[in-house]
């Protein structure tokens, strides 16, 4: 099993749509969530850091169920902007004091005018 | 300046070539990745240096070695790579404190590796 798993979609949805990303970790320990977008040919960027309370940033909302070690994103009123792969990355600590990222295969969204 | 900076972006090599990749850093990160990514896949880990120590080695081959001159600084040192190993080379860096868990990495532009 993926330590981090994603659908990979593709999902192509309308402006103005709603869309859900889900992604699932297999490492109880792992300390710190985030969603990152990368576009194409470019590195990945911090979108939002994921808190167990649940957190909103404009049109983007991350949730994190530490029980069932799910960890989702909505995004609302979708842009053609949006359009991008998204990443759901997980933080856990390795050896020593390091902290390695684990990233997830990712999703494709196109967002279509 | 929440910035990483890598060099060269683009590097065309040979196999039987010594070249080095360059991070560079100035937000007093102490943790530092060096991450390979193929087209249309998510960034695998290569390395991470935690206090200027090399930490994590995801079982790397030896033609790939990194070096840590100090906490700004990140090389990847290259000799005799495959054309398999072509891909973009990620490098990022973020806070390791201890008491901090949600510092998120930040990550340069890549290096665009070519080896032919």
């Amino acid at each position: 099993r993926k330590e981090v798993e994603q659908d990979p979609g593709p999902f192509n949805v309308p402006e103005g749509a709603t869309v859900a990303f889900n992604c699932t970790y297999s490492n109880s320990a792992s300390q710190s969530f985030f969603w990152y977008r990368q576009d194409c040919r470019k590195e990945p960027k911090l979108l939002m850091s994921v808190y167990s309370s649940g957190n909103e940033d404009g049109r983007f909302t991350a949730q994190l169920n530490r029980a069932s070690q799910y960890i989702s994103l909505l995004i609302r009123d979708s842009k053609l902007s949006d359009s991008a792969t998204y990443l759901c990355v997980v933080r856990s600590i390795s050896s020593g004091s390091a902290r390695q990222l684990t990233f997830g295969s990712g999703t494709q969204l196109t967002v279509l005018p | 300046d929440t910035e990483v900076t890598q060099t060269p972006k683009h590097l065309v090599m040979g196999m039987t070539n010594k070249k080095s990749l360059k991070c560079e850093q100035h937000m007093g990160h102490r943790a530092m990745y060096w991450y390979k990514q193929k087209a249309k896949k998510p960034p695998e880990l290569m390395f991470v240096y935690s206090y200027e120590k090399l930490s994590i080695n995801e079982s790397v081959p030896s033609r790939f070695s990194p070096e840590c001159p100090n906490s700004s600084l990140l090389n990847l040192h290259l000799h005799a790579l495959q054309p398999e190993d072509s891909a973009l080379y990620l490098c990022a860096s973020s806070q390791d404190l201890t008491n901090s868990l949600n510092t998120e990495a930040f990550f340069g532009q890549g290096t665009r590796l070519t080896v032919v």
